[in-house]
């Protein structure tokens, strides 16, 4: 099996950038997933594929990708992102998430 | 509309067993691997166990292997997770989703306790 660590909280104020890491080996090899999910809600798919946004995800959503870490980024958060966040991957018979990353903004 | 609604959680006591169901409609279910996944009270989410479109290539996290199995029957557009010995740390809300991640259930809450 293997792991991917996130940090357990970011912080920012409205219309700041929030940046969000997630770090495993099998992120060299492997594609990203990024999840958005808010109290009491399913996990909504926000990044695919380390840097793709589904439609209907704002673009102020991105990823990037560099090595063993990849990055999600929120330009100029909003309150309403205000969520859990939790970066996945699939490698062979396994798949994982991450521990997630609440994002505060205010 | 893609729809993924998952019903059969409960209250069960230790070492019960209980089965989940998950009805999927608005798209072609044959067509789609699947996956369950939960979440305990408060914690983050767990890969539970993975299936592909025609169950030929099953996969399970090390926590629930040889517990749990998961089905599908694609004639009837649904999936399922067979639940036994279950275990306090079993308790969780779980979501069945497309294994592309793009649709998800609203989740069927299990509780293990006595």
């Amino acid at each position: 099996s293997y792991e991917l660590t996130q940090p357990s909280s970011v912080s920012v104020s409205p219309g700041q950038t929030a940046r969000i890491t997630c770090s495993g080996d099998v992120l060299a090899k492997k594609y990203a997933r990024w999840f958005q999910q808010k109290p009491g809600q399913a996990p909504v798919l926000v990044i695919y594929k380390d840097s793709e946004r589904p439609s209907g995800i704002p673009e102020r959503f991105s990823g990037s990708s560099s090595g063993t870490t990849v990055t999600l980024t929120i330009s100029g958060a909003q309150v309403e992102d205000e969520a859990d966040y939790y970066c996945y991957s699939a490698a062979d018979n396994n798949r994982v998430f991450g521990g997630g990353t609440k994002l505060t903004v205010l | 509309e893609v729809q993924l609604v998952e019903s059969g959680g409960g209250l069960v006591q230790p070492g019960g067993s209980l089965r989940l169901s998950c009805a999927a409609s608005g798209f072609t279910f044959s067509s789609y691997s699947m996956n369950w996944v939960r979440q305990a009270p408060g914690k983050g989410l767990e890969w539970v166990s993975y299936i592909s479109s025609s169950s030929s290539t099953i996969y399970y996290a090390d926590s629930v292997k040889g517990r749990f199995t998961i089905s599908r029957d694609n004639a009837k557009n649904s999936l399922y997770l067979q639940m036994n010995s279950l275990r306090d740390e079993d308790t969780a809300v779980y979501y069945c989703a497309r294994a592309s991640s793009d649709y998800w259930g609203q989740g069927t809450l299990v509780t293990v306790s006595s």
